[in-house]
């Protein structure tokens, strides 16, 4: 069974610090990891991709991706209040399959 | 770009109806598209992927002639609650791809409820 496994929180954060949201996913072959942000009572909106080992950084956003370590990470900086919502860690798996984590409550404090 | 509507964004239906909700890819062609379940405070449940033009895929324990899907056109994805019972209710999402990309990008979801 591919997994995907992610904290689920709340993770807390004062406003203005980084919040560090965390991934490990079971399936080695994989090759596209993915983040989405899901405010509540809302539908999930893709914020990044990565592909590669390393970082890859989009504005305030950094995804760290670890392949060996079958670790993926999320960084978020200068976090603000309207950053508050659960993050989906996802990976996709072969075919048209992707494989959604439950995700993590990040509460930014204001 | 690659915005994904649906519709009805809201529905309350009696026991025992059906109702059809319709995802459309707005700015791009969408080869593949799929249909997700979400319960309050759980995490996504696939529920099944649909390719343009042939039969959906259902996940496991997903009961295909409850939930029907077609997929007729490269933008149109539609998805019937059949003989809706009020465990039905839920927050019911879709998501398309764009050719070639395992990115998804979700319709803003739509709410049933059966009474």
């Amino acid at each position: 069974q591919k997994e995907v496994e992610q904290n689920s929180g709340p993770l807390s954060v004062p406003e203005g610090a980084i919040a560090s949201l965390n991934c490990t996913y079971s399936d080695r072959v994989s090759q596209s990891f993915f983040w989405y942000r899901q405010y509540s009572g809302k539908s999930p909106e893709l914020i990044m991709s990565i592909y590669s080992n390393g970082d890859k950084e989009d504005g305030r956003f950094t995804a760290q991706l670890n392949k060996a370590s079958q670790y993926v990470s999320l960084l978020i900086r200068d976090s603000q209040p309207s950053d508050s919502a659960t993050y989906l860690c996802a990976f996709h798996t072969g075919g048209f399959k992707t494989i959604f984590g439950a995700g993590t409550r990040l509460f930014v404090k204001a | 770009g690659a915005v994904v509507s649906q519709h009805p964004s809201w529905v309350i239906c009696k026991s025992g109806t059906s109702v059809k909700i319709e995802c459309r890819s707005l700015d791009f062609q969408a080869t593949t598209m799929f249909w997700y379940r979400q319960f309050p405070k759980q995490s996504l449940m696939l529920m099944a992927t649909s390719n343009e033009g042939s039969k959906a895929t259902y996940e496991q324990g997903v009961e295909k002639d409850k939930f029907l899907i077609n997929h007729a056109s490269l933008t149109l994805s539609t998805l019937t609650v059949t003989s809706a019972h009020p465990e039905d209710s839920s927050f019911y999402i879709c998501s398309a791809s764009l050719p070639g990309s395992y990115e998804q990008y979700f319709g803003p979801g739509t709410r049933l409820t059966v009474t």
